[in-house]
């Protein structure tokens, strides 16, 4: 079974701080991969995905993640974090082996310090 | 983009009693949804697989005669929690497959207290 490992499980920063968010992943297949965050009180909310192509990928808000085949990893960053970008974030994974179903990492709770 | 409306979001309930919780897609059609659950402080657990027409998947160590789920039809799931128990208070997020970027859209979540 695959399985999603976020490294951090609380991350705090001030404003304009760079952020970058650590995810590892176990299958060894092909994969689709994506970030959410969930703003407090709110629901989540697609931040970037990677299907194929360009391992870069760039999201909404700034956001960013590469995914580096060899390490199995798709960290999440942001060049220069904002206060409103204080949330929690899921890494997640998906493959079509497993029936499209979505597995989330752990969480990583971002506080950003105004 | 497509968008998955949830309900109740919040409800409290006696134990021993029911409680239904619908997940609708709104202008498309999702032939399967997701159930999850998620603690707090915790990461999103998925449930079942709600496949329409059909049975659903469920993961191991999800009972099935507790949480039962009716998908009946393409822009509607249900998930009903049965005989609830304190212990089932948690949130419950359904999600679908969103036809027009292929990510998954997620309803707003519904707040279960069992009483």
């Amino acid at each position: 079974a695959q399985s999603v490992s976020q490294h951090n499980h609380h991350v705090i920063l001030s404003e304009a701080a760079s952020l970058e968010l650590g995810c590892n992943y176990s299958y060894g297949g092909t994969v689709n991969l994506f970030w959410y965050v969930q703003y407090p009180g709110q629901h989540l909310q697609l931040l970037l995905k990677y299907f194929s192509g360009d391992p870069l990928v760039k999201g909404i808000k700034g956001f960013e993640a590469e995914f580096i085949k060899s390490k199995f990893s798709f960290n999440l960053r942001k060049p220069s974090v904002q206060w409103s970008d204080t949330a929690e974030y899921f890494c997640a994974v998906s493959h079509n082996n497993a029936g499209n179903m979505l597995t989330f990492g752990g969480g990583t709770r971002l506080m950003v310090k105004p | 983009g497509a968008v998955v409306s949830q309900h109740p979001s919040w409800v409290i309930c006696k134990s021993g009693t029911s409680v239904k919780i619908e997940c609708r897609s709104l202008d498309f059609q999702a032939t399967t949804m997701f159930w999850y659950r998620q603690f707090p402080k915790q990461s999103l657990m998925l449930m079942a697989t709600s496949n329409e027409g059909s049975k659903a998947t469920y993961e191991q160590g999800v009972e099935k005669d507790k949480f039962l789920i009716n998908h009946a039809s393409l822009t509607l799931s249900t998930l009903t929690v049965t005989s609830a128990h304190p212990e089932d208070s948690s949130f419950y997020i359904c999600s679908a497959r969103d036809p027009e970027n292929y990510g998954y859209t997620f309803g707003s979540g519904t707040r279960l207290t069992v009483v």
